[in-house]
C-alpha cells in the first residue's frame, strides 16, 4: 500500500526560505523508473506541477520556479525534500508530493493529504 | 510549455445527466495524459491515465478518451459523489502542466 504524507512549517515569513519534507511508504526510490513530484494549489485555484526527482537522481523543475526550487531525495529515509527560497504572499497554497512511476504509466497516481503553508509577516 | 485549455470551466447537471469535459493542447501530446478528481480539501484522485485508461477501483461511468492534442473525460450518469472539480495533466514534456479545472455543480 502506497502512502506519502507531507510535513513542514504552516506559517512562513516572507523572504525565508520554506523547507517541505514528504515521507512515503509502500516503494522504493531505489527502483527504475520511480519518482516523486511535488505539486501545489493556492487557495481556489488551479494546480500547478513543481518538480520531479527520480530514481537515478535525475530532477526536473517548473522553469518558472527553477530558480528557487530545489528538491532532493534520501532514499535510505524513504523522504522526499522540497525547498524553495524567497517565499511571498503568492507562494501561499497546499502543497501536495506524489508517486508516479514511468514503467507503467503511473503518473501521480498516489497523492498526500497536501501541506497547507501560508506566507505572510 | 505545453498549454492545455480545459473546458468549459464549470457546468451545473442533475444526477443521472452524461457530462462531456474537454482538454486541449497546444501541441500534440500523443496520449500522455491523466484526468484528476478533486473534493474541497482532498488531494486530488488519478481517474484515468493514458488519455483512456481507467484507474483500478474507479467506477465504469468514467471514460476517457482521444490523442494528439484533444481529449474528453465522460461521466456517463453522474452520480451525487461525482459532483467536484477535474482536472487533465499533461505529462508528455517538461514543464508538466494541468488543465485549469471544470468544477462540476448540481443543478
Amino acid at each position: 500500500q502506497i502512502t506519502l504524507k507531507e510535513s513542514g512549517p504552516t506559517l512562513v515569513k516572507p523572504t525565508q526560505t520554506l523547507t517541505l519534507t514528504c515521507t512515503f511508504s509502500g516503494f522504493s526510490l531505489s527502483i527504475s523508473g520511480v519518482g516523486v513530484g511535488w505539486i501545489r494549489q493556492p487557495p481556489g485555484k488551479a494546480l500547478e506541477w513543481l518538480a520531479v526527482v527520480y530514481w537515478d537522481d535525475d530532477k526536473r523543475y517548473s522553469p518558472s520556479l527553477k530558480s528557487r526550487l530545489t528538491i532532493t531525495k534520501d532514499t535510505s529515509k524513504n523522504q522526499v525534500v522540497l525547498t524553495m527560497t524567497n517565499m511571498d504572499p503568492v507562494d501561499t497554497a497546499t502543497y501536495y508530493c506524489a508517486h508516479l512511476t514511468l514503467l507503467t504509466g503511473g503518473y501521480f497516481d498516489y497523492w498526500g493529504q497536501g501541506a497547507l503553508v501560508t506566507v505572510s509577516s | 510549455d505545453i498549454q492545455m485549455t480545459q473546458s468549459p470551466s464549470s457546468l451545473s447537471a442533475s444526477v443521472g445527466d452524461r457530462v462531456t469535459i474537454t482538454c486541449r493542447a497546444s501541441q500534440g501530446i500523443r496520449n500522455d495524459l491523466g484526468w484528476y478528481q478533486q473534493k474541497p480539501g482532498k488531494a486530488p484522485k488519478r481517474l484515468i491515465y493514458a488519455a483512456s485508461g481507467l484507474q483500478s477501483g474507479v467506477p465504469s461511468r468514467f471514460s476517457g478518451s482521444g490523442s494528439g492534442t484533444e481529449f474528453t473525460l465522460t461521466i456517463s450518469s453522474l452520480q451525487p459523489e461525482d459532483f467536484a472539480t477535474y482536472y487533465c495533466l499533461q505529462h508528455n514534456s517538461y514543464p508538466w502542466t494541468f488543465g485549469q479545472g471544470t468544477k462540476v455543480e448540481i443543478k
